[in-house]
């Protein structure tokens, strides 16, 4: 079993929409949970770190079910240059991270 | 502000042959870590340095070695190469303390014949 699973997706929508992504990890010992955003051929960037309470960020929203081992992120009005691989990664605390491979969201005119 | 450099861009090598790829760590940084990205899929950790010694070691074999030097720029070796060592070659640096904003270079993609 994979430490982190996502759905590979791709996840076509239009432009407007409003996407979720999840993403559930297996070390119940990870610490801290972040998202990243890969664009095609291109580094990954950190989007926005996960936290149990829920953050947000303008029109993305994450949020952290520990008792599940599961995260999400929420995307609102989904813009054309949202699209890009979006990367679930933990930390369990050993100073790497461990990454998904990606969920794919391709917004459509 | 200088970002994370790498060097080279792109590298074709035959099999058995070794590789070194550079990576110079974003103004301010002083932690290195790096990962191996296969198609399709997320950047593997491989090895993470700081004050020039391998703290933190991900699940690859010991063909894969690195460096850190004093100005905090990286190596990371390859020997022995196989056909699977195929893939973009990803440097990240970071604060020591750092738990998860890690700052990631453009790669190197290397393609073993």
């Amino acid at each position: 079993r994979k430490e982190v699973e996502q759905d590979p997706g791709p996840f076509n929508v239009p432009e407007g929409a409003t996407v979720a992504f999840n993403c559930t990890y297996s070390n119940s010992a990870s610490q801290s949970f972040f998202w990243y955003r890969q664009d095609c051929r291109k580094e990954p960037k950190l989007l926005m770190s996960v936290y149990s309470s829920g953050n947000e960020d303008g029109r993305f929203t994450a949020q952290l079910n520990r008792a599940s081992q599961y995260i999400s992120l929420l995307i609102r009005d989904s813009k054309l240059s949202d699209s890009a691989t979006y990367l679930c990664v933990v930390n369990t605390g050993r100073r790497a991270l461990t990454f998904g491979s990606g969920t794919r969201l391709q917004v459509q005119p | 502000d200088a970002g994370v450099t790498q060097s080279p861009t792109h590298l074709i090598k035959t099999r058995g042959q070794q590789v070194t790829l550079r990576c110079s760590p974003k103004s301010g940084h002083d932690t290195v870590s790096w990962y191996q990205q296969a198609l399709g899929q997320g950047p593997q950790f491989i090895f993470q340095y700081y004050e020039e010694e391998e703290r933190q070691r991900g699940n690859f074999p010991d063909r894969f070695s690195g460096h850190q030097f004093p100005n905090y720029s990286s190596e990371l070796n390859v020997n022995a190469l196989l056909l699977g060592d195929s893939a973009l070659y990803l440097c990240a640096s970071s604060l020591p303390w750092s738990e998860g904003e890690q700052y990631f270079g453009p790669g190197t993609r290397l393609t073993v014949t």
